[in-house]
């Protein structure tokens, strides 16, 4: 139990068009949903944070008009990120959050790798 | 500056051999701390989860220790195999019901036959 998919697995792009990732909690209703950033042989850098029906929270130095979060079900949360530039390519992983006895759990997706060109 | 550290940066062992990774935290209070493998163009994977009160967990041929006194943690693989070359990301929680874990960069193992 507890899997999270991405959609798309990788995706390239031109410079000035938007990109929709897709993270969808498959077997169980997420209480929150986070979007992160991985840059090569780096960590993971948490973006924002979402709740569903509700506005992401963003963390300090994300913009959120460039990266759009909606978070329409407890099983659904898009990122888009607006007008690309190759400065965006990165590898972004999502991770849907469940409460159960030890706290909060996260289970993250398989990321999705965007490359603009 | 990074509240969880992680040793070596990377590292190559022969098929077959043991090897152990180390993660070093400074995160208070704490609440839990993670391992987690991560393949190259994938997602983590959670290896081992251990509260305060725990100072080992095993997940087959991974065993994790802590010791929350000092904050250190190891990660050790035993008879490595060639899929096991993965980075081993050490993830600290500072609260139960607090979203935001801090990472560390990871260790980059490379098991070679």
């Amino acid at each position: 139990g507890a899997v999270v998919s991405q959609h798309p697995s990788w995706v390239i792009c031109k410079s000035g068009t938007s990109v929709k990732i897709e993270c969808r909690s498959l077997d169980f209703q997420a209480t929150t949903m986070f979007w992160y950033r991985q840059f090569p042989k780096q960590s993971l850098m948490l973006m924002a944070t979402s709740n569903e029906g509700s506005k992401a929270t963003y963390e300090q130095g994300v913009e959120k008009d460039k990266f759009l979060i909606n978070h329409a079900s407890l099983t659904l949360s898009t990122l888009t990120v607006t007008s690309a530039h190759p400065e965006d390519s990165s590898f972004y992983i999502c991770s849907a959050s469940r409460v159960k006895d030890s706290g909060y759990e996260q289970y993250f997706g398989p990321g999705t790798r965007l490359t603009v060109t | 500056k990074n509240q969880v550290e992680q040793s070596p940066q990377s590292l190559i062992i022969l098929e077959g051999k043991n090897c152990t990774l180390q993660c070093n935290y400074t995160v208070s209070p704490f609440s839990n701390l993670r391992w987690y493998k991560q393949d190259t163009g994938r997602g983590p994977v959670s290896l081992t989860i251990m509260t305060f009160s725990e100072n080992t967990k095993s997940n087959g041929r991974y065993t994790a220790t802590l010791d929350a006194d000092t904050k250190q943690s190891s990660l050790h693989i035993t008879a490595s195999q060639l899929s096991d070359s993965a980075s081993y990301i050490c993830v600290v929680s500072a609260s139960l019901y607090d979203y935001k874990l801090s990472f560390g960069a990871g260790t980059t193992v490379t098991v070679r036959a």
